[in-house]
């Protein structure tokens, strides 16, 4: 079955410091979007992501943040300047709006800002 | 404004038995999907089941089941036989068109099987 991944499971990086956090959706999905999860706390939507631009982004996904899909198959997102308060666990997830509106998820990558 | 309500932050339960974690949403969209999710403490968060808004019969998917009730506005999730392996943290979440297709989720519910 095919399945949406991440990379890195686990980033660790120093306040102030940019990291790009990759996905790989699956083929045909053509809506992409990445969420955050605070340790302890719930699930967060960041930003929506269709047609090679995004759809829609939330009040979190500020200046700092950004998306792209560089090749077609890579979705990235990038933290500029990282903050101690962006240490969270990043969820891809991946849909196509014509085989219903499950969202696909992918594993997650843990981030810890220091 | 989609809304998730999850009012039940822990849940207990013996296992082999039945447990029923609440659910109760908000949306103007007249289409819209309903997921419960399960995330045990490795982090991922695994799909259970989906209920959409004009499916005429409740979902099930093995041990799950949701109980859909429309005009309450509740999609409760019903794990039937419960395991030691079903202890996690499962969230519940909307869906709609209107809304972009994103996933609004409750603040999820942790569940705790006993021996």
């Amino acid at each position: 079955e095919p399945e949406v991944t991440q990379t890195p499971s686990h980033q660790v990086t120093q306040m102030g410091q940019e990291v790009i956090l990759r996905c790989v959706p699956i083929s045909n999905h053509l809506y992409f979007y990445w969420y955050r999860q605070i340790l302890g706390q719930k699930v967060e939507f960041l930003v929506s992501f269709y047609n090679n631009e995004i759809s829609e982004k939330s009040e979190i996904f500020d200046d700092q943040f950004s998306v792209e899909r560089p090749d077609g198959s890579n979705f990235t997102l990038k933290i500029r300047s990282t903050k101690l308060e962006d240490s969270a666990m990043y969820f891809c997830a991946t849909f196509r709006w014509d085989r219903g509106y499950e969202q696909y998820f992918g594993p997650g990558t843990r981030l810890t800002v220091t | 404004a989609q809304k998730i309500t999850q009012t039940q932050p822990g849940m207990f339960v013996q296992e082999k038995e039945a447990v029923t974690l609440d659910c109760t949403y908000d949306t103007s969209d007249p289409s819209y999907g309903l997921f419960w999710y399960k995330q045990p403490s490795s982090g991922e968060m695994i799909f259970l089941i989906y209920q959409g808004s004009y499916d005429q019969q409740n979902a099930t998917e093995g041990r799950y089941s949701l109980n859909f009730q429309k005009a309450r506005k509740s999609a409760n999730l019903v794990i039937s036989a419960s395991q030691l392996g079903d202890s996690a943290m499962y969230f519940c979440a909307l869906v709609s068109g209107g809304s972009n297709y994103k996933l609004t989720f409750g603040k999820g519910t942790l569940l705790t099987v006993n021996p």
